[in-house]
């Protein structure tokens, strides 16, 4: 099975663009989360998702950041008018829709932001 | 607001030494993982403990769940130079809007020694 992909590895933005980042789940994966790994900081839990829904947005910042997981396609994190602290490492997630082995969560590779 | 404590947050030790790793909490998990991240990649799960008490062991590496599902420890028995990396306890509870919302440690940075 594949696992969790990510991409890009990695982006370089300038101050003020915007930033896409995608997620695709691992196969029969319905759920997804988004976490942050700032420099020197542990991971911290953004948003949840479902296919259209989103569940649990309460790590995401209030503004310039916005998450979808459509019916069909990738999760994408957008970052609006990026500023250099969103610089960090940004790690999508994926969980079956049960999970019998008690709430595991797959990490993929990450996509690391640069804001220069 | 739960958090994970995670000590110690830098261990270096030579080839064969044995070491633990903690993560404490004040708050009940209904699980907690365990990952190893390398740099510039994702953390991969190690283990699930789910239930108070548990003992689960991986080869070398050893990991309980602590009776009152508060804390947990990692051992790892002669460790190895391949052992090096970042270790991340992550606590979960199940149901709802919290499932796989999992809150991290720090880290602990281990670095073993040929």
């Amino acid at each position: 099975n594949a696992g969790v992909m990510q991409n890009p590895r990695h982006l370089v933005r300038r101050r003020g663009q915007e930033a896409r980042l995608r997620c695709s789940p691992m196969k029969g994966h319905s759920h997804v989360y988004w976490y942050r790994q700032l420099p020197e900081e542990g991971l911290k839990f953004m948003v949840y998702l479902q296919k259209e829904n989103i569940i649990d947005e309460s790590g995401m910042p209030k503004e310039r950041f916005s998450a979808e997981f459509p019916k069909e396609g990738p999760s994408i994190l957008r970052i609006q008018q990026v500023v250099r602290g969103d610089s960090a490492a940004y790690f999508c997630a994926s969980s079956p829709l049960t999970d019998l082995s008690g709430n595991t969560i797959y990490f993929g590779e990450g996509s690391w932001l640069t804001v220069v | 607001t739960q958090l994970l404590e995670q000590s110690p947050q830098f261990l270096s030790i030579q080839e064969g030494e044995n070491l633990t790793v903690y993560c404490n909490s004040s708050s009940v998990f209904s699980s907690l993982q365990w990952y190893r991240q390398e740099p510039g990649e994702g953390p991969v799960l190690l283990v699930t403990v789910v239930t108070g008490g548990e003992v689960k062991k991986l080869k070398r590496l050893t990991f309980q769940f602590g009776d009152a599902r508060k804390d947990s420890s990692l051992h790892i028995t002669a460790a190895q130079p391949g052992d090096t990396g970042l270790y991340l306890c992550a606590g979960s509870n199940a149901g709802g809007t919290s499932y796989g919302k999992l809150t991290f440690g720090q880290g602990t940075i281990l670095t073993v020694h040929p």
